[in-house]
């Protein structure tokens, strides 16, 4: 089945932590997207990547790193530097007009 | 990025019909509207979308005001898998989609 597959699910950062989100998506398509969603808000842009070894930020950047190194993958670090990390982090691509979303994972810190 | 307002919830009975309003009355010319649904603890999935004529898919159908400055989207037989967050986005090609607060839709049996 091709998608989108965000791992892990549920993911524990303790203080002064990095902690890296998986994102593989198997639907050949260039763009990729990390948002950020806290409760009871609407998502917000953390980075975005229009084709390999390429990314921009988004609206949140500060506090989280990226890569690209294949279509397939978009890997999304966060940093001890984000002091506010506790969200829903949802990781996306695009073909034409439509994003196509994964899962999620909810990171809490401890 | 363009903005669109959406009631923050609403109810419905199961099997009735649905209309989720949202208006942008600052739309360009150049704005797609789309409707994204977000069921709960999951990623947004796409419903439909549509720039100046009325869209119908199997999931639901989108009626665009003649002057673009609202839209509804339509759900013509309610069911409770369909009880999500509705947003309604506008979209221009730039790279990322602009999700709001969304309508809260409850199903009732």
């Amino acid at each position: 089945d091709g998608g989108i597959t965000q791992s892990p699910k549920y993911l524990f950062r303790k203080e002064g932590q990095n902690v890296t989100l998986s994102c593989e998506q198997n639907l050949n398509h260039d763009a990729m997207y990390w948002y950020r969603q806290d409760p009871g808000q609407g998502l917000r842009l953390i980075y975005y990547s229009q084709i390999v070894n390429d990314f921009q930020k988004g609206d949140i950047a500060e506090g989280y790193s990226v890569s690209r190194e294949k279509k397939e993958s978009f890997p999304l670090t966060v940093t001890s530097a984000q002091k506010n990390p506790t969200a829903f982090y949802l990781c996306a691509s695009r073909i034409g007009e439509t994003q196509y979303f994964g899962p999620g994972t909810r990171l809490l810190v401890l | 990025d363009a903005k669109t307002t959406q009631p923050n919830s609403m109810e419905s009975n199961e099997e009735e019909p649905v209309h989720l309003p949202c208006n942008h009355s600052t739309i360009s010319g150049t704005d797609y509207i789309h409707w994204y649904r977000q069921l709960p603890s999951q990623g947004p999935e796409y419903v439909i979308h549509g720039l100046t004529s009325n869209v119908n898919n199997r999931m639901a159908s989108l009626a665009i005001a003649e002057d673009r400055k609202s839209s509804t989207l339509i759900l013509h037989r309610a069911t409770l898998r369909d009880a999500a967050v509705y947003y309604c986005i506008l979209w221009a090609g730039a790279n990322n989609l602009f999700f709001g607060t969304g309508t809260r839709l409850t199903v009732i049996p």
